[in-house]
C-alpha cells in the first residue's frame, strides 16, 4: 500500500528566509507526487506536480527515486505563503486516487 | 473559471440520520472523488465514480455510504445512518481525464458534516 509521510506539523520561518518542506512515500512502482496548498478558508488546490518540473510561485519540488522523497522548497519564503500544504500521490494504473501526508502548516512571519 | 462547488457548507445531523452531501463537478470533467479529512488527520480517499459507477472505494466507504450522479451535473454523498465519527470535513473532486492521465483534480470547498 502507499503511504505519504510529512514529518513536520508546523514550519514558522521568517520572510525572506528558505523554506523546505519535507515529504517521503512508500510505493513500489512509479506514482505521481503532488504538493496541493491550501490557503486560509479556502479550498485546496493544487500547487505543483512532479511530472511538469515547473516553478509555481517560486516554489519546486525534486522527486528523488533513490530517497523516495519529494521535498518541496523556495529559496525566499513570503507572508504570502502562509498555507497548509499537503503532499500526495497517486497511481494512474489505479484511477488517479490521491493518497495525502498530514500536511505541513508553514507561517511566514514579519 | 470554472470551480467545483459544495453544498451544504456545514451540515449539523443527529446520529443516526441520514445525510445527502451534494457536489457540482466542472461540467466537462468526467471522474469524480469524495475524500475526507477528520479533524487533525489527513485527508483520506472514499471513492471515486466514472461512467455512473464506483471505480474504486476505500475501506472506510461500507454500505452505509453511496454515491449517485442523479442527473448531468450534480455528484452527491449520502451516509444513511450518521455515527459520531462520521464527524469530518467532506471534499468532492473532479478532473477531466482519460483514466491514465494524471490530469489534475479540483477539489471544491468543502462540507463540514457534525453528528451530534
Amino acid at each position: 500500500a502507499q503511504r505519504v509521510t510529512q514529518p513536520e506539523k508546523l514550519l514558522s520561518v521568517f520572510k525572506g528566509a528558505p523554506v523546505e518542506l519535507k515529504c517521503n512515500y512508500s510505493y513500489s512502482g512509479s506514482p505521481e507526487l503532488f504538493w496541493y496548498v491550501q490557503y486560509s478558508r479556502q479550498r485546496l488546490q493544487l500547487l505543483l506536480r512532479h511530472i511538469s518540473r515547473e516553478s509555481i510561485k517560486g516554489f519546486t519540488a525534486d522527486l528523488n527515486k533513490g530517497e523516495t522523497s519529494f521535498h518541496l522548497k523556495k529559496p525566499f519564503a513570503q507572508e504570502e505563503d502562509s498555507a497548509m500544504y499537503y503532499c500526495a500521490l497517486s497511481r494512474p494504473a489505479a484511477g488517479n486516487k490521491l493518497t495525502f501526508g498530514g500536511g505541513t502548516r508553514v507561517l511566514v512571519k514579519p | 473559471e470554472p470551480e467545483v462547488t459544495q453544498t451544504p457548507s456545514h451540515q449539523v445531523t443527529q446520529m443516526g440520520q441520514e445525510v445527502i452531501l451534494r457536489c457540482v463537478p466542472i461540467s466537462n470533467h468526467l471522474y469524480f472523488y469524495w475524500y475526507r479529512q477528520i479533524l487533525g488527520q489527513k485527508v483520506e480517499f472514499l471513492v471515486s465514480f466514472y461512467n455512473n459507477e464506483i471505480s474504486e472505494k476505500s475501506e472506510i466507504f461500507d454500505d452505509q455510504f453511496s454515491v449517485e450522479r442523479p442527473d448531468g451535473s450534480n455528484f452527491t454523498l449520502k451516509i444513511r445512518s450518521t455515527k459520531l465519527e462520521d464527524s469530518a470535513m467532506y471534499f468532492c473532486a473532479s478532473r477531466s481525464g482519460p483514466a491514465l492521465s494524471t490530469d489534475t483534480q479540483y477539489f471544491g470547498p468543502g462540507t463540514r458534516l457534525t453528528v451530534l
